[in-house]
């Protein structure tokens, strides 16, 4: 019952520094996500992506870039990263079909200095 | 563009009474719908319930129920016989029209407090 898996779960890097999170699903949706969540924001989309090979903006996507590996893998890459992308970074994934929610990953805490 | 207010910071409940947390939104869209999200301190997202505008009825699950009003633009999230493990965070989100993937919009969210 993995659901929506991410990694790293925690992770500091300094200024300037690169960074790949991973993001992989085992409930064979086509639709994926990425969110980033800061005090007082709720949740906002960075990219997302509506099936393999595909991805697209979302509300807050500079700074960063997205893969979609395949079905399974979704991936957010910070090329430089600055201190205001210290944030808590959520992946989700969706059946097509039908009013169904997002399913989420436990999240990744990231923190630039 | 979509928009969706959560107007309560915080909320306080006693343990076993009912509680409310307020969502308001605004949207073009003639079909549309609402999702509920619960984050415990431990940070996972956990969907509690949905509502579509077209549905004849209030969504119900277990101790969740939405208060859906649409002249008002509500989606109101009650709790009934609030319990300790209920203390989290709660968010109300609305997809994007259709078309555009299922894209959610978060409110800010409310912090509820259940006391004991």
């Amino acid at each position: 019952n993995a659901g929506v898996t991410q990694t790293p779960k925690f992770q500091v890097l300094k200024t300037g520094q690169s960074m790949t999170l991973q993001c992989a699903q085992d409930m064979n949706h086509n639709s994926m996500y990425w969110y980033r969540q800061d005090p007082g924001m709720g949740l906002r989309l960075i990219y997302y992506s509506a099936s393999e090979g595909t991805t697209d903006k979302g509300e807050v996507p500079n700074g960063y870039n997205v893969s979609r590996l395949n079905k399974r893998e979704f991936s957010l890459r910070l090329e430089s990263a600055a201190p205001s992308q210290t944030s808590v970074y959520f992946c989700a994934s969706r059946p097509d079909r039908g009013r169904q929610p997002q399913h989420f990953g436990d999240g990744t805490r990231l923190s630039i200095l | 563009a979509q928009k969706i207010t959560q107007t309560q910071p915080g909320m306080f409940v006693q343990e076993k009474e009912a509680v409310t947390l307020d969502c308001t939104y605004d949207t073009s869209d003639p079909s549309y719908g609402l999702f509920w999200y619960k984050q415990p301190s431990s940070g996972e997202m956990i969907f509690l319930i949905y509502q579509g505008s077209y549905d004849q009825q209030n969504a119900t699950e277990g101790r969740y129920s939405l208060n859906f009003q649409k002249a008002r633009k509500s989606a109101n999230l009650v709790i009934s016989a609030s319990q300790l493990g209920d203390s989290a965070m709660y968010f109300c989100a609305m997809p994007h029209p259709r078309g555009s993937n299922y894209k959610l919009t978060f409110g800010k969210g409310t912090l509820l407090t259940v006391n004991p």
